[in-house]
């Protein structure tokens, strides 16, 4: 029972370009969605994150936007720099459960 | 670095052998978790802790066992391994818990490899 979902294994972009990573999820009671990082031989490290009140969250370069009607959340990364080339993971959480979600992760690739 | 030690970082063990991963945190973190890593599933909750000796299952926790004595410690133990426990674990601590958005910290992974 997979109620996180990235679709994407891999994307590509150009060093400088928008990198857009995409994750659905199923379970409408998951009320904060957050985004992990994770280089490889490393563990994941906290990127991002947003409540479930909000539509968009911004730090820097990253922006998190949420659709809740669509329950469907992106990541955006502007100017995409070869230094974010990881494994992006999203996760969701719910009140007072500590089973954090997470998706399959999606492998980004920024050629210089 | 969020003060976490796993060890040991690369195991290859056989069959059936019980085998012992351990988590140890600097940071006085109520919460302790262990995770696995696999292709196509991402990362998911085997068990976790939040507090000494008191532990609850996550969604894949069969086969596994987890102990926690010591806040700073927090053992998993897979008493008779399956090729299908071949994974990347990863623990994780927290100081609020992993709901409502509370960041969880990851360590850096413990290879295991039954063959």
């Amino acid at each position: 029972d997979q109620q996180v979902k990235q679709n994407s294994p891999s994307l590509s972009v150009q060093e400088g370009r928008i990198s857009i990573l995409n994750c659905d999820y199923t379970n409408s009671m998951f009320d904060y969605f957050l985004w992990y990082k994770k280089y490889p031989a490393e563990g994941p490290t906290f990127l991002i994150s947003i409540s479930s009140i909000k539509d968009k969250n911004e730090d820097g370069r990253f922006t998190v936007f949420l659709n809740k009607s669509a329950k469907h959340l992106s990541l955006h990364i502007v100017p995409s720099q070869p230094g974010d080339s990881a494994v992006y993971f999203c996760a969701a959480s719910q009140y007072n459960n500590n089973d954090m979600r997470f998706g399959a992760g999606t492998r980004l690739t920024v050629k210089p | 670095d969020a003060g976490i030690t796993q060890s040991p970082r690369h195991k290859v063990t056989e069959t059936g052998t019980p085998v012992t991963l351990r988590c140890h945190q600097t940071e006085n973190h109520r919460y302790m978790y262990w995770y696995r890593q696999d292709p196509g599933h991402g990362l998911r909750l085997i068990h976790y802790s939040y507090g000494v000796k008191d532990t609850d299952k996550g969604e894949v926790s069969d086969g596994y066992s987890v102990s926690r004595s010591k806040t700073e410690d927090f053992l998993l133990t897979l008493e008779s391994a399956t090729s299908s426990q071949t994974s990347v674990y990863f623990c994780a601590i927290s100081p609020a818990g992993g709901g409502s958005g509370n960041t969880i910290y990851f360590g850096e992974g413990s290879w295991l490899t039954v063959v």
